[in-house]
């Protein structure tokens, strides 16, 4: 079975803080997909990333950044110079390869909050 | 702008009443997903559906069923609501023929209370 911790529940920081998210992830299929999205007070969950188990490049967009190991079987999210506008829940998904992301399997959701 | 559309954002039903969950999406998607989000339990699969007519049960589908009359439309109903229906109920659309794992587009969320 899969399954996906974000040990993290709330997390606060003050703006500018840099401030990574945490994501473990468990399953015995040896490829498959990761995800994370952005759910801001509007309550619309945003895409931000996929990655695909044989992609262990990092990735970065801005001030993003995704660190995959596959190793630790960790995929964490890393906000740099974080701002109010990052305040949201932010989760993380699993997806088995051939299988469909509507099916994924997420994480229970860390809250950020970022204090000006 | 491309968007799924849910028809409320806040409902309030009465134990034993039939509710209807509306939800259209505007990217002619084949793929579409009713979920509920709990605090502290991330989002659970109700339903989904990967064409018209079709549908398939998640992992919680109890005290739920859908319809998918038309590709733009999917629809969540709940058939005699219960107290522990009250959620966030989330839909979500994506698209099959770019491949698998295409990534989701979510509506706002219908905040439902049964009192």
């Amino acid at each position: 079975a899969q399954k996906v911790t974000q040990a993290q529940t709330e997390i606060s920081v003050v703006e500018k803080e840099d401030v990574t998210l945490d994501c473990v992830y468990e399953t015995r299929d040896t490829t498959y997909y990761l995800f994370w999205y952005k759910q801001p007070p509007s309550g619309e969950l945003v895409f931000l990333i996929r990655r695909n188990s044989f992609d262990e490049q990092n990735e970065i967009s801005g001030r993003y950044s995704w660190n995959f190991q596959k190793s630790t079987s960790s995929f964490n999210f890393t906000i740099t110079a974080s701002q109010v506008v990052d305040s949201a829940v932010y989760f993380c998904a699993l997806s088995e390869a051939w299988g469909n992301a509507g099916k994924s399997t997420f994480g229970d959701g860390t809250t950020l909050t970022v204090k000006p | 702008d491309v968007k799924v559309t849910q028809s409320s954002r806040y409902l309030v039903k009465r134990t034993g009443e039939k509710v209807f969950l509306e939800c259209v999406q505007d990217m002619d998607h084949e793929n579409m997903f009713w979920y509920r989000q709990d605090p502290g339990l991330g989002l659970r699969l109700i339903y989904f559906s990967y064409d018209v007519k079709m549908k398939e049960k998640g992992d919680i589908p109890e005290g739920y069923s859908v319809s998918r009359e038309k590709k733009e439309r999917f629809s969540l109903i709940l058939e005699s609501a219960s107290t522990n229906q009250t959620s966030m109920y989330l839909c979500a659309s994506s698209d099959s023929t770019s491949g698998t794992n295409e990534k989701l587009f979510f509506g706002s969320g219908t905040q439902l209370s049964v009192l």
